[in-house]
């Protein structure tokens, strides 16, 4: 059971906007920063978004990451094929000290 | 830029140990931690724990604590993760990942380069 939540799927049509949450609590999500990652299947994850809502170099700037609270959230715009995959979000757990994940959310290009 | 390449694939049986090492290439001047993650067929991912390259300070996953030791040997920039008494349920895809903080943030710039990934498959 992942102590982060995220929904399981998500789906979206090309061109669209598509927006994917993950809640957490105030020991993980709220008192220290949030990475999205996204895993082809296969594939070993990739860093999409670090500290929240920053980009690695080479990362579209179509992606995007935001926080507020125990939630954070990470939004695709401008959906394309290539974009599904499956995408995790984490962070570091105070009371575990250690890193946790969420369920992961497959997302789905109609 | 750091790349970092994992052992082969292993097979393994009930009760036996394995050993995962993890090769970093390319500019390792910068202090980090390197991370092993896992992922069981079909299923999410799972944090086992991470060793800092430069002191050997380890943190483990609760779940992992008494079974996983995390070792590395900075002359050859190489970590290892070995797990013991091996049950069907570790039968996953072991990742090893760079991770570095900044400030109070133990895990700032996130898992940002990984390993390929190692398949351990336990079965009698």
């Amino acid at each position: 059971q992942s102590v982060l939540t995220q929904p399981p799927s998500a789906s979206g049509t090309p061109g669209q906007r598509v927006t994917i949450s993950c809640s957490g609590s105030r020991y993980n999500i709220e008192s220290n920063t949030v990475h999205w990652y996204q895993q082809i299947p296969g594939t070993a994850p990739k860093l999409l978004i670090y500290s929240s809502n920053q980009r690695p170099s080479g990362v579209p700037d179509r992606f995007s990451g935001s926080k507020s609270g125990t939630s954070a959230s990470l939004a695709i715009s401008g959906l394309q094929s290539e974009d599904e995959a499956d995408y995790f979000c984490a962070a570091w757990d105070d009371s575990l000290n250690g890193v946790i994940f969420g369920g992961g959310t497959k997302l789905t290009v109609l | 830029q750091v790349q970092l390449v994992q052992s082969g694939a292993e097979m393994k049986k009930p009760g036996a140990s394995v050993k995962v090492s993890c090769k970093a290439s390319g500019n390792t001047v910068t202090d980090y931690y390197f991370h092993w993650v896992r992922q069981a067929p079909g299923q999410g991912l799972e944090w086992l724990g991470r060793i800092d390259r430069r002191t050997g300070r380890t943190d483990y996953g609760k779940i992992f604590q008494g079974r996983v030791t995390m070792t590395r040997d900075s002359s050859i920039s190489t970590a290892y993760m070995e797990l013991t008494r091996l049950t069907s349920d570790d039968t996953a895809v072991y990742y090893c990942a760079r991770g570095s903080g900044k400030g109070a943030y133990p895990l700032f710039y996130g898992l940002d380069v990984w390993g390929q990934g190692t398949t351990v498959i336990v079965s009698s």
